[in-house]
């Protein structure tokens, strides 16, 4: 069975960082591009970031460029997204997806809340 | 970027209802869309992808049309576990970009 498993939100004051994991199992996690979505409360979805299989190109929305990085570790398994001075409209809850290149994302992790607030 | 414009933002409909739910891509995204259903806490599940391909284990009920610049989403008979929030999805280039979403409530 394909899990995705987020980690890592918290509360942090703007300006401050932090970085999301999500722990990959069920699939052979080196064959999938990995993204991150997320969703502030009571709104839409927001494409983030994708990765491709081997790490080694990445891709951004504007809104985050240059304050995100997405990263991933293939033999654990693991997706990150470290992210850095951080806003008040950066609050949502942040979701892993796979998906195979050129294909859209056909799993998705529950989610992990980030808040940002003084 | 695309820009997808996807309506209705929110339908009332009964159970046994057909109900559809279109997206209108700001340029051509060929067949390159997805759709997905997101219940409140949950995470989105893919209905559809490459426009009208029925994702394994989901209801042929839904099914989803179009290429181009305009897509449907079509649910054939409305099932009290279908009231969820729908999204579409374009992966032709990035940023990806997702449709506003629709809610659908009971009647």
């Amino acid at each position: 069975e394909v899990q995705l498993v987020e980690s890592g939100g918290a509360l942090v004051q703007p300006g401050g960082s932090l970085r999301l994991s999500c722990a990959a199992s069920g699939f052979t996690f080196s064959d999938y591009w990995m993204h991150w979505v997320r969703q502030a409360p009571g709104k839409g979805l927001v494409w983030v970031s994708r990765i491709n299989n081997d790490g080694s190109g990445t891709w951004y929305a504007d809104s985050v460029k240059g304050r995100f990085t997405i990263s991933r570790d293939n033999p654990q398994k693991t997706l990150y997204l470290q992210m850095s001075s951080l806003r008040a409209e950066d609050t949502a809850v942040y979701h892993c997806a796979r998906g195979l290149q050129y294909q859209s994302t056909d799993s998705w992790g529950q989610g992990t809340l980030v808040t940002v607030s003084s | 970027d695309i820009q997808m414009t996807q309506s209705p933002s929110s339908l009332s409909a009964s159970v046994g209802d057909r109900v559809t739910i279109t997206c209108r891509a700001s340029q051509g995204i060929r067949s390159d869309l997805g759709w997905y259903q997101q219940k409140p806490g949950k995470a989105p599940k893919r209905l559809i992808f490459t426009a009208s391909s029925l994702q394994s284990g989901v209801p042929s009920r839904f099914s989803g049309s179009g290429s181009g610049t305009e897509f449907t989403l079509t649910i054939s008979s409305l099932q009290p576990e279908d009231f969820a929030s729908y999204y579409c999805l374009q992966h032709n280039s990035y940023p990806w970009t997702f449709g506003q979403g629709t809610k659908v409530e009971i009647k």
